[in-house]
């Protein structure tokens, strides 16, 4: 995978939990983040490095510093616990890359 | 709603041919990028490639590239993803998903499994 994230995460209820994704392109492409719950299809909970779509609570929030971006949930629920998926641009423009996914585990 | 809905499971032995669908509604069909991603069992997302519905155009992944071939028909809102031969290596969950503004995905498709075995 061309985005670096950590396999797996974990934190208690009511924790704040922080899940990166590195590289490269980063610092030229904006990122989106995604949820997805066991056997579902992803949803969209980032865009643009830092946006919240309808419907997404507050607590999630996305930051940017150079290569590295950051999906930060706060006030952790038992509900968070899925896969995050960054994704991006690839170097050329043309083509999505995701992260390998970040499996949160909610203690 | 806007929505992407695809076509169901399908069971397949290797050698043969398939197609899978997906249907949008609720929006310009015509007007958004579509692409398709491939998760084996178990494992992460992968970018297939992404057609543009008003013009055909077409860009694939490199790594799907004369692998499959992703097509869209605007009179049925439809798009298409389509393997000439499939092998077992080609079971998985496939995605249909609406490329919203930027290169954001905001609308998935259901996804539909498919299982290649003899």
């Amino acid at each position: 995978y061309e985005l670096t994230q950590p396999p797996s995460v974990s934190v208690s209820p009511g924790q704040t939990a922080r899940i990166t994704c590195s590289a490269h392109v980063l610092a030229q492409q904006y990122a989106y983040w995604y949820r997805q719950m066991p056997g579902q299809a992803p949803v969209l909970v980032i865009y643009q490095d830092r946006e919240r779509p309808s419907g997404v609570p507050e607590r999630f929030s996305g930051a940017s510093s150079g290569t590295t971006v950051t999906l930060t949930i706060s006030g952790v629920r038992a509900e968070d616990e899925a896969v995050y998926y960054c994704q991006s641009v690839d170097s050329t423009g043309t083509s999505v890359v995701f992260g390998g996914g970040t499996h949160l585990t909610v203690l | 709603e806007v929505q992407l809905v695809q076509s169901g499971a399908e069971l397949k032995k290797p050698g043969e041919s398939l197609k899978i669908y997906c249907k949008g509604s609720g929006y310009s069909f015509s007007n958004y990028w579509l692409g398709w991603v491939r998760q084996r069992p178990g494992k992460g997302l992968e970018w297939m490639g992404i057609v543009h519905p008003g013009d055909s155009d077409v860009i694939y992944s490199p790594s799907f590239r004369g692998q499959v071939t992703i097509a869209a028909d605007t009179s049925l809102n439809t798009a298409y993803l389509q393997w000439t031969t499939v092998r077992a290596s080609d079971s998985a969950m496939y995605f249909c998903v609406r490329r919203g503004d930027g290169y954001r995905l905001d609308v998935w498709g259901q996804g539909t499994l498919i299982t290649v075995s003899s």
